[in-house]
């Protein structure tokens, strides 16, 4: 069966410092990746996607960026945290259109 | 183009009783439809899901959906609520138009609170 890691489960950065959060998939191939961020009191914005190793699509301008070094690992990034990047942040992953998505657990960061 | 609705922020209903959450979605083709849970400080969770195949869907933990496309309606629904059962929950619509991995559209999110 499929499953999805993601990690650090909570993190606290000062502004200004870099940040990576990570994501493998395991049991699936070539697999749909996505980030979101549930900022408070708000619903999900999907952040990146990528359809493949080095694809990556962004959905909105933003001081993130996502990478795809290996089919099954996805990484959330920046050089510079700004107070407002806090929030929840999750990984998910799934099949082409119209197919579902599986969410893993979520990292909260605060920026502070 | 797609979007979704949930039609309440809050629901509250006491332990036992029946739930209703309400979902309005628009899409300009066959649609895919979702609803996920999602408990404090977690990931979401797959509840169930419609594909166009039986318009009543059963779903995890008691919880069942029905697709009534001349209301463009997707409600969730549960004949009695459980104290676990108290978290937020996203209806998703995505369209089957080929268009890959950004065409999933979420809801704003129905906080259910269950009174004990």
């Amino acid at each position: 069966s499929q499953t999805i890691h993601q990690w650090p489960a909570t993190l606290v950065q000062p502004v200004g410092s870099p940040l990576s959060l990570e994501c493998t998939v395991e049991g699936t191939s070539n697999p749909n990746l996505y980030w979101y961020r549930q900022a408070a009191g708000r619903g999900l914005q999907l952040l990146f996607y990528s359809v493949g190793i080095g694809q990556i699509s962004s959905e909105v301008p933003q001081n993130l960026s996502a990478s795809r070094p290996q089919d099954r690992q996805f990484i959330l990034s920046s050089k510079k945290l700004l107070l407002s990047d806090s929030g929840f942040y999750l990984c998910a992953w799934g099949g082409y259109s119209g197919n579902t998505i599986y969410f893993g657990e979520g990292s909260w960061l605060t920026v502070v | 183009a797609q979007s979704v609705t949930q039609l309440d922020s809050h629901v509250s209903v006491s332990e036992g009783t029946p739930v209703l959450l309400r979902c309005n979605y628009s899409s300009s083709y066959s649609p895919s439809l979702f609803w996920y849970v999602q408990h404090p400080n977690k990931g979401l969770q797959l509840l169930l899901k419609y594909t166009s195949a039986a318009t009543l869907v059963k779903g995890i933990n008691g919880f069942e959906a029905e697709f009534k496309k001349s209301e463009t309606s997707f409600h969730l629904t549960k004949p009695s609520a459980h104290m676990s059962d108290a978290a937020e929950y996203f209806c998703v619509v995505s369209a089957n138009s080929g268009g890959g991995a950004d065409g999933l559209t979420f809801g704003k999110g129905t906080h259910l609170i269950i009174q004990p």
